[in-house]
C-alpha cells in the first residue's frame, strides 16, 4: 500500500495570507490527524477526523481549520498567517476496525508540509 | 491541559542499554504510545501500552504504571541507527493524543 501523502511538501507564504494543506491517508484508513511540529514546542495536536467528522480538536486558534472528505482525504487551512505559524505540518492516518474508530491503533505519518511564513 | 514530560537528551555508547522515562498527567487515560523520529523524517510507531507492565518487542521494550503516571522505553544493544528522537504520546479520556517534546538519543561508537 502507498503511504500517507501530503501536498505540497514545501510552502512559502507571507504574513496575512492563507494556506491550504492536503493529506491523502493510506487506502482504507478513515481516521486522519493533523499535527504542528516546531523545534520549541514539539508535536502539537491540531485535529482528528473520522468519517468526515471532527472527533477532537487541539488548543489552536480559530484561524486553524480542517475538514475531511468522503474519500477520507483531508485538508487543513490556516488563515491570516503569522510568523509563528512557520512549522512542519504532519498528517497521520490510522486503520479502523469494522468501520469503527479505534483509539489504540498506531498512526502512520506522512512526510509533512514545511510551511515558512515571511 | 495535558502534561507529558521526558528528558530532552540522552547519550549512550553502542551496545549499551538506554532507558527513556516519560511521566504524564492527563484527564483520563486510554493508552500510551512511543514513536521514533529520525532527523528530517516522520515519526514511526514503536509500541502501545494500556495495561500496567512490560511489553517486550525484541530491540525495544516499553513499561507502563498507570497509578504512577509513568512509562519508560528501553532500547537494548544500542546501534548507531538508534540515534533519533523518541516521542511519548498519551490518549486522554477524550481520546485526544498529546505528545511529549521528545528525547533525543545520541549513540556514540
Amino acid at each position: 500500500k502507498a503511504g500517507v501523502t501530503q501536498t505540497p511538501r514545501y510552502l512559502i507564504k507571507t504574513r496575512g495570507q492563507q494556506v491550504t494543506l492536503s493529506c491523502s491517508p493510506i487506502s482504507g484508513h478513515r481516521s486522519v490527524s493533523w499535527y504542528q511540529q516546531t523545534p520549541g514546542q514539539g508535536l502539537q495536536f491540531l485535529f482528528e477526523y473520522f468519517s468526515e467528522t471532527q472527533r477532537n480538536k487541539g488548543n489552536f486558534p480559530g484561524r486553524f481549520s480542517g475538514r475531511q472528505f468522503s474519500n477520507s482525504r483531508s485538508e487543513m487551512n490556516v488563515s491570516t498567517l503569522e510568523l509563528g505559524d512557520s512549522a512542519l505540518y504532519l498528517c497521520a492516518s490510522s486503520e479502523t476496525t469494522s468501520g469503527e474508530f479505534v483509539f489504540y491503533n498506531e498512526q502512520f505519518f506522512g512526510p509533512g508540509t514545511r510551511l515558512t511564513v515571511l | 491541559g495535558q502534561n507529558i514530560d521526558q528528558p530532552t537528551e540522552m547519550t549512550a555508547t553502542e551496545g549499551a542499554i538506554v532507558q527513556i522515562n516519560c511521566t504524564y498527567q492527563t484527564s483520563g487515560f486510554n493508552g500510551l504510545f512511543w514513536y521514533q523520529q529520525h532527523a528530517g523524517e516522520a515519526p514511526t510507531f514503536l509500541s502501545y501500552n494500556v495495561l500496567d507492565g512490560l511489553e517486550e518487542k525484541g530491540h525495544f521494550s516499553s513499561f507502563l504504571s498507570r497509578s504512577k503516571g509513568y512509562s519508560y522505553l528501553l532500547l537494548k544493544e544500542l546501534q548507531m541507527k538508534d540515534s533519533a528522537s523518541y516521542l511519548c504520546a498519551v490518549r486522554d479520556g477524550d481520546y485526544k493524543l498529546s505528545f511529549g517534546a521528545g528525547t533525543t538519543v545520541t549513540v556514540r561508537a
